[in-house]
């Protein structure tokens, strides 16, 4: 049974901070890797997907990253805004298309 | 492209009521799933369909839990008769084929059982 970790559960930086946030699974068999953003209240985001084949993914600020031999992927987000402040998830996508999710990092940036 | 469409956004019920929440999905997008996100946890794959046929149930709750997908397209979550512990968000989601597709999700739908 696949089990993804979030380190930390939370986080807070200043504005302009480079963060990285990690992710750990604890089943290497997975087919991709997704990255998603959940504001309060609201549904979720999707922000970069690693199919099992590459190594990195980058989109504006972030740069998200996949080593399947150890089970880990970090999303980094370079030059932190307020408006980056959410909770970004992590989801694991295994046989049968099922995405097995950490339990977040709530991420404050501040001003 | 219009994206994941959910109704209500939020439900308040008493326990032992029943509750019913809907779904459309982004058009011509083949693979249909229902979440439950209990506050402070990351979402939890209810069930996911292929068209209109039932791909993987296996955490959902059959005693009270049901869905359905009628014609490949829209779909009802049903929870009947509800719980206290089923108080969380109800998040459905969409791909165009399923595995290896990025799933896009939708608002979802609040409920809190008192």
């Amino acid at each position: 049974k696949q089990e993804v970790t979030q380190i930390p559960a939370a986080l807070s930086v200043p504005e302009g901070e480079n963060l990285v946030l990690n992710c750990s699974f604890t089943d290497s068999a997975i087919y991709n890797l997704q990255w998603f953003r959940q504001d309060p209240g609201k549904g979720l985001t999707s922000l970069l997907l690693i199919q099992s084949s590459q190594r990195e993914q980058t989109s504006g600020r972030l740069n998200a990253s996949l080593d399947k031999s150890s089970g880990r992927s970090t999303l980094y987000i370079a030059a932190s805004q307020p408006g980056d402040s959410a909770t970004y998830l992590c989801a694991a996508e295994t046989s049968g298309s099922r995405l097995t999710f950490g339990e977040g990092t709530q991420l404050t940036v501040n001003p | 492209e219009a994206g994941v469409a959910q109704s209500p956004r939020y439900k308040i019920i008493e326990k032992r009521q029943s509750v019913a929440f809907w779904c459309n999905p982004i058009s011509g997008h083949a693979t249909l799933y229902w979440y439950q996100q209990i506050l402070g946890q990351g979402p939890k794959l209810l069930i996911q369909f292929q068209n209109n046929g039932v791909v993987d149930d296996s955490q959902l709750p059959k005693d009270r839990f049901s869905a359905e997908r009628l014609k490949g397209v829209d779909s009802t979550l049903k929870i009947q008769p509800a719980k206290l512990e089923d108080s969380a968000v109800y998040l459905c989601a969409s791909s165009p084929r399923g595995l290896g597709n990025e799933q896009f999700f939708g608002p979802g739908t609040r409920l809190t059982v008192l």
